[in-house]
């Protein structure tokens, strides 16, 4: 059964990066064909995808965050990474990583549970 | 503002069938599979139906899904207070490359 855990600081200051790691347990990161992706769910909005890094390590970003992102994988840890940089209170929200089929785009079968992280002062 | 386009809320009494849209245009709906997931208060969204109208394993067939065009619909029969959640139906957008999402259908069982 795969398993995805989110980790990171949950309290970022504007201007600053935020980090986050997603720990992939049950099977190897580059078993199969998956993307691996980053979601986030601001309070009280609908979700919205950051972007995806394959088995490869090939990456996708959502247009809107391109210039300040960062997806890697860390194959020796069975990890991938999200790195978004210059924050603002726009970006506080609910951060979920998760697997998505390949090549099904927008299917994503397994989730981590969320990660909340709040920007501010 | 979502690009694509869901009902903010939906609402029926048990064991009725409610149907949930989704409007998109050429670029994504039209062009690419749907996908729709099942979202709880304070838990990780789930994957409800995907490739438009194909069932993951443990998902009740009350859950269906159609496409017509541009718009897509999630239908669910025989509702149940169980149903009462947050819906989001989800596609690859060729312009601008990107996986996208609907605003959100809150679902409530009356």
């Amino acid at each position: 059964q795969v398993q995805l855990q989110e980790s990171g600081p949950g309290l970022v200051k504007p201007s600053q990066a935020l980090s986050l790691t997603c720990t992939v347990s049950g099977g190897p990161i580059t078993s199969g064909s998956y993307y691996w992706s980053w979601i986030r769910r601001p309070a009280g909005k609908g979700l919205e995808w950051i972007g995806r890094v394959y088995t490869s390590g090939s990456t996708s970003y959502n247009p809107s965050l391109k210039s300040r992102l960062t997806i890697s994988l860390d194959t020796s840890k069975n990890q991938f990474s999200l790195k978004l940089s210059s924050v603002t209170a726009a970006d506080t929200a609910v951060y979920y990583c998760a697997r998505e089929q390949w090549p099904s785009a927008g299917v994503f079968d397994y989730w981590g549970q969320g990660t909340l992280v709040t920007v501010s002062s | 503002q979502s690009v694509l386009t869901q009902p903010p809320s939906a609402s029926g009494t048990p064991g009725q069938r409610v149907t949930i849209s989704c409007s998109g245009s050429s670029s994504n709906i039209g062009d690419n599979t749907v996908t729709w997931y099942q979202q709880f208060p304070g838990t990780a969204p789930k994957l409800l139906i995907s490739r438009t109208n194909q069932r993951p394993s443990g998902v009740p067939d009350r859950f269906s899904g159609s496409k017509s065009g541009t718009s897509a619909s999630l239908a669910i029969s025989g509702l149940q207070s169980a149903d009462e959640a947050d819906y989001y139906c989800a596609t690859w957008d060729d312009s601008p490359n990107a996986v996208v999402f609907g605003g959100g259908t809150k679902l409530t069982v009356l």
